[in-house]
């Protein structure tokens, strides 16, 4: 792989289930972010990750959990997912001290219904 | 606090010149990103200031006045392709500072 992955590319749920969104980077980035992006609200920062074994809140992030185990992983779970998480959801990545410069990920766009 | 405003939408004819600007309130402002985005994809980076002046990449040009907290996006010889929506993006330096507007949508019309 190249650069980074999402997975799933799509999804629909049902609330209250319990969901997983996959991010994977191969660029070796020590820092990783994920945001949310909804009509009219651009980009929010739920949580981001300095390095492998930290992790801090962004903008939004009630009702989302991340975790950090490795460089390359960085999954953001919805552990009872409601309708107003419905968005398309952007993992992205930047080198150590650039974090001005930021790479992304194709995105998952997650219907909760 | 933090402030960020762009246009929420722009439309220029194909072949011309376009400016995007941006005025920002932010701490501890290290510089101005900018990222382009077609619909359906993920934004990606194209240029950022962290001097005031203008930084110039091919047909994309960018601008930085600190003191006045502004920067533009100058897009020259528009393309079809450059339809897009644009998100300036100030930076306050560490991992987590960058933020995101709900950038402007640019219509390249022919």
């Amino acid at each position: 792989i190249a650069g980074i992955t999402q997975a799933p590319t799509s999804q629909i749920l049902a609330a209250g289930r319990r969901m997983t969104l996959r991010c994977t980077q191969d660029m070796r980035h020590n820092a990783m972010y994920w945001y949310r992006q909804d009509l009219g609200l651009g980009l929010r920062l739920i949580h981001y990750s300095n390095t492998a074994g930290t992790t801090g809140k962004g903008e939004v992030p009630d009702g989302y959990s991340v975790s950090r185990a490795n460089t390359d992983d960085f999954p953001l779970t919805l552990a009872s997912a409601v309708p107003s998480q419905t968005s398309v959801y952007f993992c992205a990545s930047s080198d150590p001290g650039t974090g001005n410069e930021q790479f992304f990920g194709p995105g998952t766009r997650l219907t909760v219904l | 606090g933090q402030s960020l405003e762009q246009p929420s939408e722009v439309t220029a004819v194909e072949g011309a010149i376009v400016q995007i600007n941006c005025t920002y309130q932010t701490s501890g402002f290290y510089g101005l990103s900018w990222y382009q985005q077609h619909d359906g994809g993920a934004p990606t980076f194209l240029s950022y200031n962290a001097l005031d002046g203008l930084e110039e990449t091919g047909r994309f040009s960018s601008f930085l006045s600190r003191s006045d907290s502004y920067g533009y996006l100058l897009l020259q010889e528009l393309q079809m392709k450059d339809s897009a929506s644009y998100f300036c993006a100030p930076y306050s330096g560490g991992y987590q500072k960058v933020t995101f507007g709900t950038g402007t949508k640019l219509q390249v019309i022919p």
